[in-house]
């Protein structure tokens, strides 16, 4: 079954450095998410793209975090400077296109957990 | 999209059904309601869907109130495998671009 590939896994950085991580989506998905979910709460959207564009990224924190999905396919989340509040799992979702024949289903991957000392 | 209110926690016994609810009294009349689960350390999950109707796949059934404010999921049959969080999500259809917000879910534990 296709799944949704993250990487890295695990992250442990220190606060101030760069972190980056990386997302393929399950082929021909054309929407790709990502969240941030702290420990004991439910996810929180950060980006939402359609293809290669940005559809919804109101809850980036756009002066430290950045997104891109240049070619429309895989994608990437950086993090510079990290801060100790950014420690959190990042998941990164997607699914086929709008339309009435699809369900609406999220496909999430694993996760990357980062851990800012 | 409306929100969504869940107890934070409920046991269940091993082969017993396990009810979840979940309110939604401001949903509008174009919001489907879903229903994830995260097992520890794993990405969401999808289980099922529906806008008014109920509705049944192999992982649960979904009853939805005739007002649709308030809808229960049922794991006919929980297994320890199904101790997970469980999220109630009202969102616009499928067919939309909306985005799924998690509010804080329901943590159920199942017991042998």
């Amino acid at each position: 079954e296709a799944e949704v590939a993250q990487s890295p896994r695990y992250k442990i950085t220190e606060k101030s450095q760069a972190v980056a991580f990386w997302c393929d989506p399950i082929s021909g998905h054309a929407t790709l998410y990502w969240y941030r979910q702290i420990l004991g709460q439910g996810p929180e959207l950060l980006v939402q793209f359609q293809d290669e564009s940005v559809v919804d990224d109101s809850q980036l924190p756009k002066d430290r975090f950045s997104a891109e999905r240049l070619k429309g396919v895989d994608s990437t989340l950086k993090i510079q400077p990290a801060e100790l509040g950014d420690s959190a799992m990042y998941l990164c979702a997607s699914r086929v296109a709008g339309g009435l024949a699809n369900t609406g289903e999220l496909f999430f991957g694993e996760g990357s957990r980062l851990t800012v000392l | 999209d409306a929100k969504t209110t869940q107890p934070p926690s409920m046991d269940c016994a091993e082969g017993r059904a396990a009810n979840l609810p979940c309110n939604h009294s401001t949903i509008s009349g174009n919001e489907y309601v879903y229903w994830y689960r995260q097992i520890h350390s794993q990405g969401p999950q999808y289980i099922i869907h529906g806008l008014k109707n109920n509705e049944t796949n192999e992982m649960a059934s979904l009853i939805i109130t005739e007002d649709r404010k308030s809808s229960t999921l049922i794991l006919p049959h929980a297994t320890l495998r199904d101790t997970a969080v469980y999220y109630c999500i009202v969102r616009v259809g499928p067919g939309s671009w909306g985005k799924l917000q998690f509010g804080a879910g329901t943590q159920v534990v199942v017991t042998p």
